[in-house]
């Protein structure tokens, strides 16, 4: 069974600077797929970024990038130039490839965003 | 993205009753799931939502507890049966897009609290 494991219950970071927030997971598997999820408290789940993992380079969506080292099994998410809408709950999650895309989460890092 | 609407967005219920939540989405989709996430905790998968046979249930989660029904490719339901204060949680549906499997995107998720 896969497992992902984060390892920061908490972090912050300064409104403008740069935080990165890690993620490693265990899988016998050679072809899945890596996501983070933001949840505000508002609870909505949004999708920040994916990563397919038959590829070598790191994903980007503006702001947001990854660091995916398939070897080590580790995929740590980088937010440049934070804003005080970027606290939340990021949870780092794993799928299969195939039809049936379940998703297994890791426990979540809370990001505070301080002034 | 797909829009997702659930309902209801909160309630409170007491011990032995049961609530169905709806999830509804604007357009058709391959797969749909039922996720909890307990007070202050990760995300757990519930089951996967078939269309029009019956829901696959994880290990933990049973069919008498937690009947869903699937009856077409844009709605699902999800019942929590004779319910107890350790049901309290969130609970959110997600979908996998038909010609975007591996990517879920959640619905705002329910709040339900049983007294």
């Amino acid at each position: 069974a896969q497992t992902v494991t984060q390892s920061q219950p908490e972090m912050s970071v300064q409104e403008a600077e740069t935080v990165t927030l890690s993620c490693t997971y265990d899988t016998s598997e050679s072809d899945y797929y890596l996501f983070w999820y933001k949840q505000p408290p508002s609870r909505q789940m949004i999708l920040v970024i994916r990563q397919e993992a038959y590829k070598q380079q790191n994903a980007t969506e503006n702001r947001f990038s990854v660091n995916f080292q398939k070897a080590a099994k580790s995929f740590s998410l980088k937010i440049s130039d934070s804003q005080l809408g970027d606290a939340a709950m990021y949870f780092c999650a794993f799928s299969n490839t195939g039809t049936a895309s379940k998703l297994t989460f890791g426990t979540g890092t809370r990001l505070q965003v301080t002034l | 993205s797909a829009v997702i609407s659930q309902k209801p967005s909160r309630d409170i219920c007491q011990r032995g009753t049961s609530l169905t939540i709806q999830c509804q989405v604007d357009s058709q989709v391959t797969m749909m799931f039922w996720y909890r996430q307990q007070p202050g905790q990760s995300l757990t998968l519930i089951a996967t939502a078939n269309q029009g046979s019956e829901a696959t249930y994880e290990s933990g989660f049973v069919i008498d507890k937690f009947p869903i029904s699937r009856p077409n490719l844009t709605f699902s339901t999800l019942t929590v049966s004779n319910m107890s204060p350790e049901d309290s949680s969130i609970y959110l549906c997600s979908v996998a897009r038909t010609d975007f499997t591996d990517t879920q995107y959640f619905g705002p998720g329910t709040r339900l609290t049983v007294l």
